[in-house]
């Protein structure tokens, strides 16, 4: 079975474009949650979708949007970028109940020059 | 708050040897963790997983236990092989927050 794929895998932007990254998640799975990951830190969460419905939110400017489709697969969004942006973006799917374990793609290396 | 590292811990291992990762968390209010496994250039994968209404869990070759009283985790890895070299992160679901918080995480060495 196929797990959660991520694309593109790699990206490289300049200042003040802006991304988009897309995400499926595993077959059956109905939330999807995006995540930013900084060399030598744990990922932190930026946001979590379910049947298409915005169910939480982290820290994070309004720079950053996302959506879900029906078919349960995502985008996250980033406008305006800046230097710090550049990150793993990760993406986790999960079968959307409480304490279902979330599964993560290998993610999107995005890079700011 | 939210833990953040800046510096990652480090363990090493002899191959064969057991390895004890541990972890502290941060809210009273987390009723599930999660431990992951990270190899370079990959995605946390999942090891295993523990409800905050038990103290341990088994798996192959990984026990998880749980001490709320201290708000502490640990990962037991048994007959540690060199496939397990990585960063292992403990994470914690905070109830009703919808999101997890990750540890700092430790990158875990085997020595031949």
């Amino acid at each position: 079975d196929a797990g959660v794929t991520q694309s593109p895998t790699h990206l490289i932007k300049t200042r003040g474009q802006h991304v988009t990254l897309r995400c499926s998640p595993i077959s059956g799975h109905k939330s999807v949650s995006w995540y930013q990951q900084v060399l030598g830190q744990g990922p932190q969460f930026i946001f979590q979708y379910y049947e298409k419905e915005e169910r939480g939110r982290g820290n994070f400017p309004d720079r950053f949007s996302a959506r879900q489709f029906p078919n349960y697969s995502s985008e996250l969004n980033v406008n305006a970028l800046l230097l710090g942006d550049s990150a793993l973006y990760l993406c986790a799917s999960s079968l959307g109940h409480s304490n279902q374990p979330q599964h993560f793609g290998d993610g999107t290396r995005l890079s700011i020059l | 708050g939210e833990s953040v590292g800046l510096h990652l811990p480090t363990l090493s291992v002899q191959e064969g040897d057991n390895s004890i990762i541990n972890c502290a968390y941060s809210n009273s209010a987390s009723d599930y963790f999660i431990w992951y496994k990270q190899e370079s250039g990959k995605g946390p994968q999942f090891i295993i997983d523990i409800r905050s209404n038990m103290d341990k869990r088994q798996g192959q070759r990984v026990t998880v236990l749980l001490n709320k009283t201290v708000k502490h985790l640990s990962l037991q890895i048994a007959a540690t092989q060199p496939g397990d070299s990585a960063v292992y992160f403990c994470a914690e679901n905070i109830q009703g927050a919808q999101k997890l918080v990750f540890g700092q995480g430790t990158r875990l060495t085997i020595n031949p």
